[in-house]
């Protein structure tokens, strides 16, 4: 069964500082990944997807994620936060088979230091 | 296009009392999703929905009912409310084909069972 591990439950920054959230992943073939956040009484939204192609995939508001599949990890980055940036994170892996039923890892909260 | 919508934003039920959840989606999407999301637990499936007149249980089905009478509506009911189904509930609709088609959240639906 298809399984995502975000390891940190929180993470603390400093404003313009680099920014790296894990997501490791279990999953018996080519993995779809998805990163969502999720702003402050906001729903889901998606920050980016990889489902094939180049591993490092670039998304919305200067955030980029690699897949490295030797890894199982789907690791997402962005070179300077900013504090708007503070939020909760989810990764999230594709359905296998027809069930379109993706699988989400706990969340991981982002806190923005000024 | 409105996208996925909610109603209502915030309710506050008795022990007890009953009371749905409606979800609309403008996008023409056969896929549908109910989750709860409570603090440390991520996101949890409910119920779903693969197309008009059709739903399944998810992770956590027990307390719920749920019908999509039409393709634009998921509703989620509560018969008898108890206090540990308070949480925040979203709702999520994804076009059908592709496993790498990403799910769009609406803003949730805050409930307080006291």
């Amino acid at each position: 069964a298809q399984s995502v591990t975000q390891p940190d439950i929180h993470i603390t920054v400093s404003e313009g500082a680099s920014l790296e959230l894990r997501c490791n992943y279990s999953y018996g073939a080519t993995p779809y990944l998805f990163w969502y956040v999720q702003s402050p009484g906001q729903g889901l939204q998606l920050l980016l997807k990889y489902f094939s192609g180049d591993t490092l995939v670039q998304g919305i508001k200067g955030f980029e994620a690699e897949f490295k599949r030797s890894q199982s990890s789907f690791n997402l980055r962005k070179p300077s936060v900013h504090w708007s940036d503070a939020a909760e994170y989810f990764c999230a892996v594709g359905a296998e088979g027809g069930s379109y039923i993706p699988t989400f890892g706990r969340g991981t909260s982002l806190i923005v230091h000024p | 296009n409105a996208g996925v919508t909610q109603t209502p934003k915030f309710r506050v039920l008795k022990t007890g009392q009953s009371m749905t959840l409606l979800c609309a989606q403008d996008m023409n999407h056969e896929y549908m999703y109910w989750y709860r999301q409570d603090p440390g637990m991520g996101l949890r499936l409910i119920h779903y929905s693969v197309g008009e007149g059709t739903t399944a249980k998810g992770e956590v089905p027990d307390g719920y009912n749920v019908s999509r009478l039409k393709k634009q509506n998921f509703l989620l009911g509560l018969e008898s409310a108890a206090p540990s189904q308070t949480s925040v509930y979203f709702c999520a609709s994804r076009p059908p084909g592709q496993l790498y088609n990403e799910q769009f959240f609406g803003p949730g639906t805050r409930l307080t069972v006291l």
